[in-house]
């Protein structure tokens, strides 16, 4: 298993342009997330998806989309970079378990710098 | 909402010193607890977790107990080494959201040999 696999693995945008993040896995997760880490903030929840088709807000989406058409990707969507968005990007994947909690697996993460 | 509030770091420690990095968390219901670790250029991975009050979780010479009384999970080790460097984040889930995980802001260990 390769586990949660995201490209690229860095990427510098100019402003205004428009990218997209891929993450995979292949642990056939019903739950998908995607995280930014900033210096001094943790990590803050972008957007979620609970299975194909489903997909919801988390703490920080605006500038964000998302969808998921498979159960295996996952891809994260700047539709007009800004450099607010500078960051560094993790996707993560876990089971879904009713009320008892299964470890999220974490990719191992996008930095991306807007200019 | 949901809330993880750990020690500000940077932390600096010799090699065999104690360590201890506080965690308290605000939660609705009854959340599970997880302390993750970020060595330098990779991503997350779980170190531990407790899923019940007084359950303790352990790993790699890491220890952290689930108090519910003091809403805290506080990570200890007795001895640290300096593979140990790394950035230590505590996060909580709470029932039935296992997707999103909350996050404290980090903390940042430096072990000196």
């Amino acid at each position: 298993n390769a586990g949660v696999t995201q490209t690229p693995k860095f990427q510098v945008l100019k402003t205004g342009q428009s990218m997209t993040l891929q993450c995979a896995q292949d642990m056939n997760h019903e739950y998908m997330s995607w995280y930014r880490q900033d210096p001094g903030m943790g990590l803050r929840l972008i957007h979620y998806s609970v299975g194909a088709g489903i997909t919801d807000q988390g703490e920080v989406p605006n500038g964000y989309n998302v969808s998921r058409s498979t159960t295996e990707d996952f891809p994260l969507r700047l539709l007009s970079a800004a450099p607010s968005q500078t960051s560094v990007y993790f996707c993560a994947s876990s089971s879904s378990g009713g009320l008892s909690y299964n470890e999220q697996f974490f990719g191992p993460g996008t930095r991306l710098t807007v200019l | 909402g949901d809330s993880v509030t750990q020690m500000e770091g940077p932390v600096t420690l010799s090699e065999e010193a104690f360590l201890t990095i506080n965690c308290t968390y605000t939660a609705t219901g009854y959340p599970s607890l997880f302390w993750y670790v970020q060595y330098p250029g990779e991503g997350l991975q779980l170190l531990l977790k407790a899923t019940k009050a007084d359950d303790k979780g352990s790993n790699k010479g890491f220890e952290a107990t689930y108090r519910k009384e003091t809403t805290s999970f506080h990570l200890e080790k007795g001895s640290v080494q300096v593979s140990d460097s790394a950035v230590y984040f505590c996060a909580l889930t709470s029932a039935g959201s296992n997707y999103k995980l909350t996050f404290g802001k980090g903390t940042l260990l430096t072990v000196n040999p």
